[in-house]
């Protein structure tokens, strides 16, 4: 069965400290990985990871895949009180490529403390 | 604010009843996604649909469907609702139906069911 597990499941840090959240992932036939964050309601697009981008960066987040290893990890560094939120990570799985439907982890929730 | 718009944004009803959800994808996208998410389950795909025509299906109850239309528009329809279908339902829309196509999430309608 597919699957997709994040850790931890929560995680109280405090303004300025760097925080790595990992999200390992089993899947039939890995397309893409994708990391959302979701503060209030819906979940907004943060990157997404292929075999033909396995490293991106977008100002204090990053995020690395290794498909060797199956597993994702988001670093946050200087972390601010807007940090907060559910950080979750999802995987396409569908053989052929042809579809997009994703599969989540159930979120890692983060609290940035003053 | 994503482009994809989804009403209502609150919805009480009791068991036993039918309602319907309504996504109105980002202008120019063609696939349509419907999510469940509940506190247990995390966030569920249920249903795909690319230019009117399902694509791929997830975990969705028979009690459940779906429909695309010719404006691209769509409709979720939840049939003899249970305490159990609670839940925030999300639509999230893509330009191509395929697994490397970002998904953007709609606000969410959130169902309670008493």
């Amino acid at each position: 069965e597919d699957k997709v597990v994040q850790s931890p499941l929560s995680l109280v840090v405090h303004e300025g400290d760097t925080v790595t959240l990992n999200c390992s992932y089993e899947v039939t036939n890995f397309r893409s990985l994708l990391w959302y964050k979701q503060e209030k309601k819906a979940p907004t697009f943060l990157f997404m990871l292929t075999s033909s981008g396995i490293e991106k960066k977008s100002g204090r987040l990053s995020s690395i895949l290794d498909k060797k290893e199956l597993f994702s990890i988001l670093n946050i560094t200087a972390t601010q009180t807007g940090d907060s939120a559910i950080y979750l990570c999802a995987v396409t799985p569908q053989p052929g490529g042809s579809q997009g439907n994703l599969i989540f982890g159930k979120g890692t929730k983060l609290s940035v403390k003053p | 604010d994503s482009g994809v718009t989804q009403t209502p944004k609150h919805l009480i009803t009791a068991t036993g009843q039918r309602v319907t959800l309504r996504c109105s994808p980002r202008s120019g996208d063609l696939s349509v996604y419907w999510y469940q998410q509940s506190l247990d389950q995390g966030l569920q795909f249920l249903i795909q649909y690319y230019n009117g025509e399902e694509r791929a299906k997830g975990n969705i109850l028979e009690r459940f469907s779906a429909q695309q239309f010719p404006d691209l528009h769509s409709e979720l329809n939840l049939s003899s609702l249970e305490l159990g279908d609670s839940a925030l339902y999300f639509c999230a829309s893509s330009l191509d139906p395929g697994p490397e196509e970002t998904q953007y999430f709609g606000p969410g309608t959130r169902l309670l069911v008493l």
